[in-house]
């Protein structure tokens, strides 16, 4: 059974300062990994993907994978209030066509 | 507008019934995905259709669930024999291809099993 792995939180985090979430994925084949922002009542958004080892940045949001510890995390510099949401991380398996596995997220507040 | 559309937004049901919920996506696209989450949970994986065809249903958690996609767009996923444990908001995603990274997803159906 492939897991993804993320603490539930909720994380606090004062605003203007660096959120950073992390998760865990058991199957060593993945391929691809995806941050998705959910606000409460609302569908997921893809915030970010990465495929490769090392950092990938997207204005204040940078994804960092690391395929040999099979983590996967996302920082958040400049914390504001609006990125007050549950964070998914979901894992794609070694072909294009694998479904998405989703973990249960990350609660994160950002407290002004 | 453009995105994925669900209907009915809100389903009440009793245990025991049957129910369909509908799922249009976006124009063009040709893979579309169902998920259920529950409270406090991530998206669980149902059934992906890559156009007419289910690519993996390895999901749908017993007989009582059902997908179609009879023309490779709109999809109806059908529950038999509702039971409580079903209530969920049930999600449809769509994407150009099923190699494609983001998925776009709907805003949902909630169902309550009473």
């Amino acid at each position: 059974q492939k897991e993804v792995e993320q603490n539930s939180g909720p994380l606090s985090v004062p605003e203007g300062a660096i959120a950073s979430l992390n998760c865990t994925y058991s199957d060593r084949g993945s391929q691809s990994f995806f941050w998705y922002r959910q606000y409460s009542g609302k569908s997921p958004e893809l915030i970010m993907f990465i495929y490769s080892n090392g950092d990938k940045e997207d204005g204040r949001f940078t994804a960092q994978l690391n395929k040999a510890s099979q983590y996967v995390s996302l920082l958040i510099r400049d914390s504001q209030p609006s990125d007050s949401a549950t964070y998914l991380c979901a894992v794609k398996g070694a072909s294009l066509d694998d479904k998405i596995i989703f973990g249960k997220g990350t609660r994160l507040h950002i407290l002004p | 507008g453009a995105g994925v559309s669900q209907t009915p937004s809100n389903k009440v049901t009793e245990k025991g019934k049957y129910v369909e919920l509908r799922c249009d996506p976006i124009s063009g696209h040709t893979a579309l995905y169902w998920y259920r989450q529950s409270l406090g949970q991530g998206p669980e994986f149902l059934i992906y259709f890559q156009g007419t065809g289910a690519a993996d249903d390895s999901g749908l958690p017993n007989d009582r669930f059902f997908a179609v996609r009879p023309e490779g767009s709109v999809s109806t996923l059908k529950i038999q024999r509702t039971e409580r444990g079903d209530s969920a908001v049930y999600l449809c995603a769509s994407s150009p291809t099923s190699s494609y990274n983001e998925q776009f997803f709907g805003p949902g159906t909630r169902l309550t099993v009473l």
